[in-house]
């Protein structure tokens, strides 16, 4: 049973660009969950997706957007990139509903922007 | 909003020697808590939860914790580290929302090394 995946492990961009992760939740969950994990800090809640839907978003700009497809895999999309973004963005998944869950995480994907 | 406070940022302990790690949170009803354990470069892997019910919960690795609500503590123990536990641990609660648990707020961490 495979775990969550994301990709890519590591990208590097420059100031202004965009860029588009991705993750893919373990087997049997359909909420997806990103976070933002800046050096040294604990991961910041950035949103959540749940059938296709964001349900809550924690205190991030705009710039930060994502979707959710059929199959429950998710991506985060960033716009207009500033050098404050550099992190380990994680993507957790969940069994959702309206039950207690455990979210687990993939191994993250390391943003460097230059 | 809830909140963590994890207030040891650097702990050392040699192996063989028990460990506790302290976490505080801040949360207005009963919480979902959380330790996670994340080694250099890695995501965060679940060490142990609790929901409800018995306060002493039991995780992965020999590590435990006690939730104690007039303390608003969650702190997590083992009883004899190896040297294979040198890592950052996360303490973390989440919130009950309509949906179960919606989102989760970390504490800033604790790194751990154990020397010889």
């Amino acid at each position: 049973d495979a775990g969550v995946t994301q990709s890519p492990t590591h990208l590097i961009k420059t100031r202004g660009q965009q860029v588009t992760l991705r993750c893919s939740p373990k087997s049997g969950h359909d909420t997806v969950s990103w976070y933002q994990q800046a050096l040294g800090q604990g991961p910041q809640f950035i949103f959540q997706y749940y059938e296709e839907e964001e349900r809550q978003r924690g205190n991030f700009p705009d710039r930060f957007s994502g979707h959710q497809f059929p199959n429950y895999s998710s991506e985060l999309n960033v716009n207009a990139l500033l050098l404050g973004d550099s992190a380990l963005y994680l993507c957790a998944s969940s069994p959702g509903g309206l039950s207690t869950d455990t979210q687990y995480f993939g191994p993250g994907t390391r943003l460097t922007v230059l | 909003a809830q909140s963590v406070t994890q207030p040891d940022i650097h702990i050392t302990v040699s192996e063989g020697a028990s460990l506790e790690l302290r976490c505080n949170y801040s949360y207005g009803a009963t919480p979902y808590l959380f330790w996670y354990v994340q080694s250099p470069g890695q995501g965060l892997q679940l060490l142990l939860k609790y929901f409800s019910g018995d306060t002493l919960v039991q995780g992965i690795k020999g590590f435990e914790a006690e939730f104690k609500r007039s303390q608003s503590s969650f702190n997590l123990r083992k009883p004899s580290v190896h040297w294979s536990d040198a890592a950052e641990y996360f303490c973390a609660v989440g919130a009950r929302g309509n949906f179960g648990n919606e989102k989760l707020t970390f504490g800033t961490g604790t790194r751990l090394t154990i020397i010889p």
